[in-house]
């Protein structure tokens, strides 16, 4: 079946301005995560939802970062303001269910994000 | 806090040779690892988790609690086995299980 879908797969924008990263997960999948990979890294918790709710967003950098997830499916990653150290390939991840012991993280591809 | 640790950020190895990338961990609970695998131009993805005490395409790790590794290991490495490799750390931090992930290492496997 599919896989996580992410778009845009690139994004180029200014800074100061503000975008929209998109994340389909597995059908059925309840639990979806955000992470940030800067260069040289690993992948950076940033947020994950279990069903519409934010369960945990303690990894969110700053409050120019915000994540939603209206209807339990699809979720958006906006920042506001972005400056030239956001840019990271930002990933999104599913699970079946919360526990990442029983229900490994399905990874996208990833939307590589560029702040000039 | 849990945290993982990969101190190789390269390794190169011939084809055949045998192959252990590196993982220290630290974490207070009682650990549950992973091994994830990135190929060229691939999406990140499971390769192993210690539970299982599985064999994914010749790999192996044993967490050994003592020395708090979990090294990854393989008798003799192919030219497919090229990628970025990522040991990871699911525990509670924060009121909340969360899957964290050292840097990487990317092994190159030489013909």
């Amino acid at each position: 079946g599919a896989g996580v879908s992410q778009t845009p797969s690139n994004k180029v924008t200014e800074k100061g301005k503000y975008v929209e990263l998109r994340c389909d997960p597995i059908s059925g999948h309840t639990a979806l995560y955000w992470y940030r990979q800067s260069l040289g890294q690993g992948p950076e918790f940033l947020i994950y939802f279990q069903g519409t709710g934010a369960a945990d967003d303690s990894g969110l950098p700053n409050d120019r970062f915000f994540a939603v997830r209206p209807e339990g499916s699809v979720s958006t990653l906006k920042i506001q303001r972005t400056e030239r150290g956001d840019s990271a390939v930002y990933l999104c991840a599913s699970s079946l269910k919360a526990s990442s012991y029983n229900s490994p993280l399905h990874f996208g591809n990833g939307t590589r994000l560029t702040v000039t | 806090a849990q945290r993982v640790t990969q101190p190789e950020k390269l390794l190169s190895v011939f084809k055949g040779a045998p192959v252990e990338l590196k993982c220290n961990y630290s974490y207070s609970g009682s650990p549950e690892l992973f091994w994830y695998v990135q190929y060229s131009r691939q999406r990140l993805q499971l390769l192993l988790r210690h539970i299982s005490r599985e064999s994914i395409k010749g790999f192996t790790a044993d967490l050994n609690k003592g020395e708090t590794s979990f090294h990854l290991k393989k008798p003799f490495a192919q030219e497919e086995d090229s990628a970025m490799y990522y040991c990871a750390l699911s525990g509670f931090q924060g009121g909340s299980e969360k899957l964290v992930f050292g840097k990487g290492t990317k092994l190159t496997v030489n013909p």
